[in-house]
């Protein structure tokens, strides 16, 4: 069964880093999502990606981040300089052009900035 | 703007009982509604869909929602809870944004569903 992949599962890095996320979505999805769930709150929305380009972004999504599909199987979220705050889980997610908009998972990236 | 709200950051059950977990969603336009299931170290696994049509949705593993439009809830149930059922369960609404629908999901804070033998 087709499934959306992440690596790394765990990425440690300094303040002021920056870091690339890398996911692949499922081949023949269209739509594309990142979120992030910091440790005991509540998984949140980043930003969501279709035909090239962010359809919509969450305010967390500010200048430090970036999203990127540089081909067509990878969809990357980059981080510029890092802070404490953005250590998180960040699930990357995908789904289909269809009318259901179930998205499918991956297992996630731990980011753990020291 | 959009919420999604879970009563009970944690729910207990034995095993064989009844398991009610409680999502509510705030909107004037009902979204699409979705449960979404998370074992520990995996990624969120789809249990089930509401998407106008059927309001008694059914989904994997035995569970299933019923989405009541004048409580604005979307609870998800299953008759009899197995050991296997013990895991992380969230509730969530994809709005309509403008006059679209991007797809993005509003996640409620998460239940955690435990199952003593």
């Amino acid at each position: 069964e087709p499934e959306v992949t992440q690596t790394p599962s765990h990425q440690v890095t300094q303040m002021g880093q920056e870091v690339i996320l890398r996911c692949v979505p499922i081949s023949n999805h269209l739509y594309f999502y990142w979120y992030r769930q910091i440790l005991g709150q509540k998984v949140e929305f980043l930003v969501s990606f279709y035909n090239n380009e962010i359809s919509e972004k969450s305010e967390i999504f500010d200048d430090q981040f970036s999203v990127e599909r540089p081909d067509g199987s990878n969809f990357t979220l980059k981080i510029r300089s890092t802070k404490l705050e953005d250590s998180a889980m960040y699930f990357c997610a995908s789904r289909f052009n269809d009318g259901g908009y179930e998205q499918y998972f991956g297992p996630g990236t731990r980011l753990t900035v020291t | 703007a959009q919420s999604v709200t879970q009563l009970g950051s944690h729910v207990s059950v034995s095993e064989g009982a009844l398991v009610l977990l409680r999502c509510n969603y705030s909107s004037s336009v009902p979204p699409y509604l979705f449960w979404y299931v998370q074992y520990p170290n995996q990624g969120l696994q789809l249990l089930l869909k509401y998407t106008s049509a059927a309001t008694l949705v059914k989904g994997i593993n035995g569970f299933e929602a019923e989405f009541k439009k004048s409580e604005t809830s979307f609870h998800l149930t299953k008759p009899s809870a197995h050991m296997s059922d013990a895991a992380e369960y969230f509730c969530a609404a994809s709005p309509f944004f403008g006059s679209g629908n991007t797809g993005k999901l509003i996640f409620g804070q998460g239940t955690t569903l435990q199952v003593k033998p």
